[in-house]
């Protein structure tokens, strides 16, 4: 089944305590990224990546960090978490960058105390 | 980036027909316009995509006019279950998809 997963769906975790959210998709996507929700605020790009070893900032991008080594994984990483990350993360994949179909995962929602 | 504006909410009954209109009056040559649907607490779920005219699938249906500045996205026959938020997105090549604050479609009985 074609699909985008990511671990873990739900977390609690102390501020500065490093965190890593890992994403993975088994469509043999070339395009990946990284989305947060809050609300009134929307959906808002974090990071994206438009091949293995290729990563850029979207628009939030200040605390976050990503790596892109294999086509299949994405994982995001919180340094040094705050509470102001406390969100709801998606995880996106698409066949390539542009006009085209992404699917995305089922999410991870984030507590930072 | 072309910005979107839609409307923030609407109500409809079982079974009939919705139409939500999308404003992008600084949409690029480039772009494509793409709709997505979100349910509470899960990932946005692609709907259609289309450049001009009109595009169908067996979900909905996609109106551009000519001069592209809108878009209106068509549900046939809405049911209870398509009760969800509908975003509207402009996207170009190598520019981030940029999701607005969509529309809630709330149906009812």
């Amino acid at each position: 089944e074609a699909q985008v997963t990511q671990n873990p769906r739900y977390l609690i975790t102390v501020t500065g305590k490093k965190l890593t959210v890992t994403c993975s998709q088994n469509m043999n996507h070339e395009y990946m990224s990284w989305y947060r929700q809050d609300p009134g605020l929307g959906l808002r790009q974090i990071y994206y990546s438009m091949n293995v070893e290729v990563t850029d900032k979207g628009d939030v991008p200040e605390g976050y960090k990503v790596s892109r080594k294999e086509k299949r994984n994405f994982p995001l990483i919180l340094e040094s978490p705050s509470p102001n990350q406390t969100s709801l993360y998606f995880c996106a994949s698409s066949f390539r960058e542009g006009p085209s179909e992404q699917y995305f995962g089922p999410g991870t929602r984030l507590t930072v105390t | 980036l072309a910005k979107t504006t839609q409307p923030i909410s609407m109500d409809s009954y079982e079974g009939q027909e919705v139409n939500i209109t999308c404003s992008h009056n600084n949409i690029a040559t480039n772009d494509y316009i793409t709709w997505y649907q979100q349910f509470p607490s899960q990932g946005p779920r692609f709907i259609i995509q289309g450049y001009k005219t009109k595009v169908t699938n067996e979900v909905a249906s996609l109106f551009i006019p000519a001069d592209r500045k809108s878009s209106t996205l068509s549900l046939p026959r809405v049911s209870l279950s398509d009760t969800a938020v509908y975003y509207c997105l402009v996207k170009a090549r190598n520019t981030p998809l940029v999701f607005g604050k969509g529309t809630r479609l709330s149906v009812i009985a």
